[in-house]
């Protein structure tokens, strides 16, 4: 029952550019969400938008939905080595308790 | 601050072992999850439970049963390990009910040799 899939799988890119990931869904949500993970650890939450919510920024993340299209894209802005991580993006049923994670696009930022 | 502790960070067992995978939080939440992560697939949803005693299959529950006796700690049990369960164990937990943030564990990664 996976729903959201991250596109693209991999990212490369050097400090400085901007990172954008993108995440599909098949059925209606209430929200969706994404999360980071560093290699071997567990997730961390970044950020949840609503599905009457079309944007929404936190520090140098930037999260637009599409609930027309069933999209979202997170964008990183000025990227870290730092940043360098597995990216998800997780939706909940309508009503339901669990959320549905994808497969997470890997982000490697390099200096 | 929010914490989710896993038992152990890493974890080797033989085939037909009785593994147990413990997960403490200490936020009063009210939802537990248990997942396994494993290359090319993702977070999968093993079980989870909204309440003490309460318990719900999540998309692969064969192989595993869970228990939670108390509000704070969702366990985790491979009844007979078989190499196949060799993963990643994630655990979390969520304030309420419905599609709330997750808070995770470490991780626990198993072999099963």
């Amino acid at each position: 029952s996976q729903q959201g899939e991250e596109d693209p799988q991999a990212l490369s890119i050097q400090e400085g550019e901007n990172a954008t990931m993108n995440c599909s869904y098949k059925t209606s949500i209430n929200n969706l969400q994404w999360y980071r993970q560093n290699s071997g650890r567990g997730l961390v939450h970044l950020i949840l938008i609503r599905s009457n919510e079309r944007e929404k920024h936190s520090g140098r993340l930037r999260v637009t939905l599409d609930t027309s299209k069933k999209s979202s894209s997170l964008l990183i802005t000025a990227s870290r080595a730092a940043d360098t991580a597995s990216y998800f993006c997780a939706t909940d049923e309508q009503a339901g308790t669990a959320l549905i994670f994808g497969k997470g696009t890997t982000l490697s930022v390099s200096s | 601050d929010v914490k989710v502790t896993q038992s152990s960070r890493y974890l080797v067992k033989r085939t037909g072992e009785k593994v147990f995978l413990e997960c403490v939080q200490d936020m009063d939440h009210e939802n537990m999850f248990w997942y396994r992560q494993d290359p090319g697939l993702g977070l999968r949803l093993i079980y989870f439970s909204y309440d003490v005693k309460m318990k719900e299959k999540g998309d692969i529950p064969e192989g595993y049963s869970v228990s939670r006796e108390k509000k704070e700690r969702f366990s985790l049990i491979l009844e007979s390990a078989s190499t196949n369960q060799t993963s990643m164990y994630l655990c979390a937990s969520s304030p309420r009910q419905g599609a709330d943030i997750q808070y995770f564990g470490a991780g626990t990664r198993l072999s099963v040799l």
